[in-house]
């Protein structure tokens, strides 16, 4: 069983709409997630990390995490083509292993106009 | 923000030659850097966590004597990709947790190896 995994994608949204990802991990020491966005050629930026469970939300981004059903999602609100990008969930175990990441696959998302 | 800078952005060798990378905190003291690879339309491998002033921690299946790390100051890893094949051909990527406390990593901008 994979450590982490990502709804498999590509997804495709409409421009204005909101994009939904999902993520769920097997490693129920984890206690640090985050999302990161990826463009082509390019290096991981963060966008959002969550820590506790419940929602987080910064600007058209909004992360939830549920530790009990090892789920954590990412949605954006009011998707623009600039959004367009690979979407990668990551966790690690924290304590010493902090910054020790674990990334799910990424999804493809596409925004079109 | 932290800024960690790789150096070079992207590298043409040889096969069988040699290759350095760097990985270097700006802005803050790194006692750990991370050091990913990336395959194409594939995600994050994890190869090594570099420790300042002790001996690197290698991933399963990552072959330490191929890939020499060293991490000799606190805002400096190094990454040397030995005997370069094909197959190594990737996008290295590394990362740098600031100095005690917890906090998260940041990363570098990436450095793609084509070995031909």
């Amino acid at each position: 069983q994979k450590e982490v995994e990502q709804n498999s994608g590509p997804l495709s949204v409409p421009e204005g709409a909101i994009a939904s990802l999902n993520c769920t991990y097997s490693d129920r020491v984890s206690q640090s997630f985050f999302w990161y966005r990826q463009y082509s050629g390019k290096s991981p930026e963060l966008i959002m990390s969550i820590y506790s469970n419940g929602d987080k939300e910064d600007g058209r981004f909004t992360a939830q995490l549920n530790k009990a059903s090892q789920y954590v999602s990412l949605l954006i609100r009011d998707s623009q083509p600039s959004d367009s990008a690979t979407y990668l969930c990551a966790f690690n175990a924290g304590g010493t292993s902090y910054g020790k990441l674990t990334f799910g696959q990424g999804t493809i998302l596409t925004v079109h106009p | 923000g932290a800024v960690v800078s790789q150096h070079p952005s992207w590298v043409i060798c040889k096969s069988g030659t040699s290759v350095k990378i760097e990985c270097r905190s700006l802005d803050f003291q790194a006692t750990t850097m991370f050091w990913y690879r990336q395959f194409p339309k594939q995600s994050l491998m994890l190869m090594a966590t570099s420790n300042e002033g002790s001996k690197a921690t290698y991933e399963q299946g990552v072959e330490k004597d191929k890939f020499l790390i060293n991490h000799a100051s606190l805002t400096l890893s190094t990454l040397t990709v030995t005997s370069a094949h094909p197959e190594d051909s990737s996008f290295y990527i590394c990362s740098a947790r600031a100095t005690g406390g917890n906090t998260e990593a940041f990363f570098g901008q990436g450095t793609r190896l084509t070995v031909v």
